[in-house]
């Protein structure tokens, strides 16, 4: 199994559907990420997930919302999304240590959302 | 509503150079702020965590400031690197019945060039 798995890789979905996006990893890390990539600007962080915090980004808007069951699964639930929610979002773990120390982030092949 | 504002979005400068980064915030109640330091291909990494008490604190050439009563921060890095070049990405901590929540700034895009 490859370290960290998206599914689905293409997805679809009309702006009234509800939707969601898995990630999982075998890495044994304790962090996972949110990234959205969008065409022409910079990796853009979504959401970051411990188990020790739960986490709210009011820069996302609230038609995302992330939910982290356990240390090796993050989802991305999706509702009534916007044309320009269509991007390439990524999701990466990595081992946190103590204050400023982060090992080398793993990314998934992430999913292509195409918002119709 | 808790919204954390960064300024500029994104900063050019050169190599030795020192230049600051803004960060407004309006949570409440208010725990604690961080300033993440993001580099392309690896996890965002905390430079410094500002409670409510304290002003100033310095990691490196980063020094973060904080104003609790105009809910300001301030990231200074002096005499910039190339490996400077990242995003830096304002957090600030809030606890509630729920349990403590973080609420992002969408970051400021730092290059710096030789």
């Amino acid at each position: 199994e490859t370290g960290v798995t998206q599914t689905p890789r293409h997805l679809v979905m009309g702006m009234t559907n509800k939707k969601s996006l898995k990630c999982e990893q075998h890495l044994g890390h304790n962090a996972m990420y949110w990234y959205k990539q969008s065409a022409k600007k910079p990796l853009e962080l979504m959401f970051v997930y411990s188990l020790e915090e739960r986490v709210e980004n009011n820069s996302v808007p609230s038609r995302f919302s992330p939910e982290c069951p356990n240390s090796s699964h993050l989802f991305l639930h999706l509702h009534t999304l916007q044309p320009e929610d269509s991007a390439l979002y990524l999701c990466a773990s990595s081992q946190v240590s103590g204050i400023s120390r982060s090992t080398e982030a793993f990314f998934g092949q992430g999913t292509r959302l195409t918002v119709v | 509503k808790n919204q954390v504002e960064q300024s500029p979005q994104s900063l050019i400068i050169l190599e030795g150079k020192n230049c600051t980064l803004q960060c407004n915030y309006t949570v409440s109640p208010f725990s604690n702020l961080r300033w993440y330091k993001q580099d392309t291909g690896r996890g965002p990494v905390s430079l410094t965590i500002m409670t409510f008490s304290e002003n100033t604190k310095s990691n490196g050439r980063y020094t973060a400031t904080l104003d609790a009563d105009t809910k300001q921060s301030s990231l200074h890095i002096t005499a910039s690197q190339l490996s400077d070049s990242a995003s830096y990405i304002c957090v600030v901590s809030h606890s509630n019945q729920a349990g403590t929540a973080l609420i992002f700034g969408k970051g400021t895009t730092l290059s710096v060039s030789s």
